[in-house]
């Protein structure tokens, strides 16, 4: 099976700019999770989806929003961009009965 | 709530040496936990999850850890580094099976020397 995949892998964006990151699970994963990681903060949980309704949400502004589409596909907004978004978000795919997530390589989104 | 704290952030060890690293958890239910590695710009990959199956979980490349609920730890050992085990490692625990929120250690860097 294809693992998970995230587009774009690398993004420049700038302040006060919104962007759109996309993840495709793992075929047959319905859950979709996702993650922000920084060197200062550590990796962080965003949101869970799964069958295209949000499951659990983290601790993050709503400026953090996602989607979950009929075929499992995800994709998480950031609006009005600060220079604190800058980190590498993380998505995560599963399934019940499966023994964890598994993580795609991650979108960089570095903020100027 | 449930969380994970990880003693030490980077461990260094000589190829061949034992690896351990440490993981104590708190949570007020019986936890959920797992190790995932991270290597240089890619995801987290999974290592073991502990499911009260068993208090000693094998997980791939050679790593275990053992569950321990006096001590409230998940420590993950693995008998002989090899260079290719170089990266940061990360403690998660949930509170339910397929509970997709988890929470993860703050990570611990190892460093393997030759």
């Amino acid at each position: 099976k294809a693992g998970v995949t995230q587009t774009p892998r690398y993004l420049i964006k700038t302040r006060g700019q919104q962007v759109t990151l996309s993840c495709s699970p793992i075929s047959g994963h319905r859950s979709v999770s996702w993650y922000q990681q920084t060197p200062g903060q550590g990796l962080q949980f965003l949101f869970e989806y799964f069958s295209e309704t949000q499951r659990n949400k983290g601790n993050f502004p709503g400026r953090f929003s996602g989607r979950q589409f009929s075929n499992s596909r995800s994709e998480m907004n950031v609006s009005t961009l600060e220079l604190g978004d800058s980190a590498l978000y993380l998505c995560a795919s599963s399934s019940p009965g499966a023994r964890g997530q598994y993580f795609g390589p991650g979108t960089r989104l570095t903020v100027t | 709530a449930q969380s994970v704290t990880q003693l030490g952030s980077h461990v260094s060890v000589s190829e061949g040496a034992l690896v351990l690293l440490r993981c104590n958890y708190s949570s007020s239910v019986p936890p959920y936990l797992f190790w995932y590695v991270q290597y240089p710009n890619q995801g987290l990959q999974l290592l073991l999850k502990y499911t009260s199956a068993a208090t000693l979980v094998k997980g791939i490349n050679g790593f275990e850890a053992e569950f321990k609920k006096s001590e409230t730890s998940f420590h993950l050992t693995k008998p002989s580094a090899h260079m290719s085990d170089a990266a940061e490692y990360f403690c998660a625990v949930s509170d339910e099976d397929n509970n997709n929120d988890m929470r993860f250690g703050a990570g611990t860097r190892l460093t393997v020397k030759p």
